[in-house]
């Protein structure tokens, strides 16, 4: 079965630190990965998906299949960027997407 | 626009009470979802429509949670009878599947509280 980790529940950082949020899957094939977010007193929303190879509000994540890994990074971080972070996985376009359990960044001033 | 639309926001009620949660998803999205989610943890999925149909409910504790989605627009997530481990955020998300697209966006949620 897939599965989504996220090692850390609580992570801090100062303002212009780099900032590093954990994901891990376990699926055998290749899966569809993305970033959700949720701001504080927001929806749920798509942040990023590892096949639009974009860079969202200066964040990137790149596919490691060899780690199974999909980790989210920014080089400097802000303090709008303190929220809770999702982790997901789909086995494909049409498949149901599983959630990690999240990270809550807190970005300090 | 107003995106995925649920109601109530805030459910309080004593177990063993019946419970309905309602749902409005963006305009021309087909796909329709939804998730528990628990203190501390992601989004679970319940069930996913396509259109009308539910595609997968293989998560859904038949015993005492149904939905339906009529004509495949706005659909109702219902409990009947509430127990205490009940209380989480219901969530409800939608798609429009087209080309593949499953990006899904979320409503607000209705927390419910089971006394």
């Amino acid at each position: 079965a897939q599965r989504v980790t996220q090692p850390e529940k609580l992570l801090s950082v100062f303002k212009g630190a780099p900032v590093e949020l954990k994901c891990n899957y376990s699926y055998s094939g290749s899966p569809e990965l993305f970033w959700y977010v949720q701001y504080s007193r927001q929806r749920l929303q798509l942040l990023l998906r590892h096949i639009s190879r974009e860079s969202i509000k200066g964040f990137t994540a790149d596919l490691n299949k060899g780690e199974t890994s999909f980790h989210l990074k920014k080089p400097f971080a802000q303090e709008e960027d303190s929220a809770m972070y999702y982790c997901a996985l789909s086995k494909t376009s049409y498949d149901k997407v599983i959630f990690g359990p999240g990270t809550s960044l807190s970005v300090i001033p | 626009e107003a995106g995925v639309v649920q109601s109530p926001r805030y459910k309080i009620i004593e177990k063993k009470q019946p419970v309905a949660f309602w749902c409005n998803p963006i305009s021309g999205h087909n796909t329709l979802y939804w998730y528990l989610q628990n203190l501390g943890q992601g989004p679970e999925l319940l069930i996913r429509y396509e259109n009308e149909e539910a595609v997968d409910d293989s998560q859904l504790p038949k015993d005492r949670f149904s939905a339906e989605r009529l004509k495949g627009v706005d659909s109702t997530l219902k409990i009947q009878p509430a127990e205490l481990g009940d209380s989480a955020v219901y969530l409800c998300a939608s798609s429009s599947g087209s080309g593949g697209n499953n990006e899904q966006f979320f409503g607000p949620g209705t927390r419910l509280t089971v006394l």
